[in-house]
């Protein structure tokens, strides 16, 4: 079975600061993708950074920044310069082949003015 | 670009009754996905739909069940509604390519009373 785990239930960081929201999986496919997504108070689920599992560089998308091990099935999710518009529930997805996103738990984000 | 609508926003049902939820997708996706959000059971995958036909199913009772159209939009029907059935039923679409991003709508909110 192909799980993830998000172990950080909740995590805050003060404004301006970084922050590293963590996220493991275990799988037996060589082939996925991975996803962080956000969901705001509003309920809408926004893409965040997408990594394809194929590729050794890690995606960067402006403050977004993933640390992606492929050997240790681990998908970190690193956010620079913590805006207050940050706050959100993040959830790690992988998409492995059967074209169903798996999601975790979620770490809800508070950012502290 | 428009992006996945759902309707309606806010459902209320009694128990036993029958709940139609429907999705648009973005222009030129031909996938539709359904994943289902309850409080305490995170994010479950429950059906996805591509080129009209049912391609994967989660594990749902057959009273969750689908369709999609010819212009791509999809219908979610939830028959013999049980109180377990209140969640937030969010619909994404993608190209239907694999490993494609899933774009999600903002989701309908089933509430059975």
């Amino acid at each position: 079975a192909q799980t993830v785990t998000q172990s950080q239930p909740e995590m805050s960081v003060q404004e301006a600061e970084t922050v590293t929201l963590s996220c493991t999986y275990d799988t037996s496919e060589s082939d996925y993708y991975l996803f962080w997504y956000k969901q705001p108070p509003s309920r809408q689920m926004i893409l965040v950074i997408r990594q394809e599992a194929y590729k050794q560089q890690n995606a960067t998308e402006n403050r977004f920044s993933v640390n992606f091990q492929k050997a240790a099935k681990s998908f970190s999710l690193k956010i620079s310069d913590s805006q207050l518009g940050d706050a959100a529930m993040y959830f790690c997805a992988p998409l492995f082949g059967n074209e169903k996103l798996t999601f975790g738990t979620g770490t809800r984000l508070t950012i502290i003015p | 670009e428009a992006g996945v609508t759902q309707s309606p926003t806010h459902l209320i049902k009694t128990r036993g009754q029958q709940a139609t939820l429907r999705c648009s997708p973005i222009s030129g996706h031909t996938s539709v996905y359904w994943y289902q959000q309850a409080l305490g059971l995170g994010l479950q995958f429950l059906l996805w739909y591509d080129e009209g036909e049912e391609r994967n199913r989660g594990n749902f009772p057959p009273r969750f069940s689908g369709r999609q159209f010819p212009n791509y939009s999809s219908e979610l029907n939830v028959n013999a509604l049980e109180l377990e059935d209140s969640a937030l039923y969010l619909c994404a679409s993608s190209y239907g390519t694999d490993w494609d991003t899933q774009y999600f709508g903002p989701g309908t909110r089933l509430t059975v009373l």
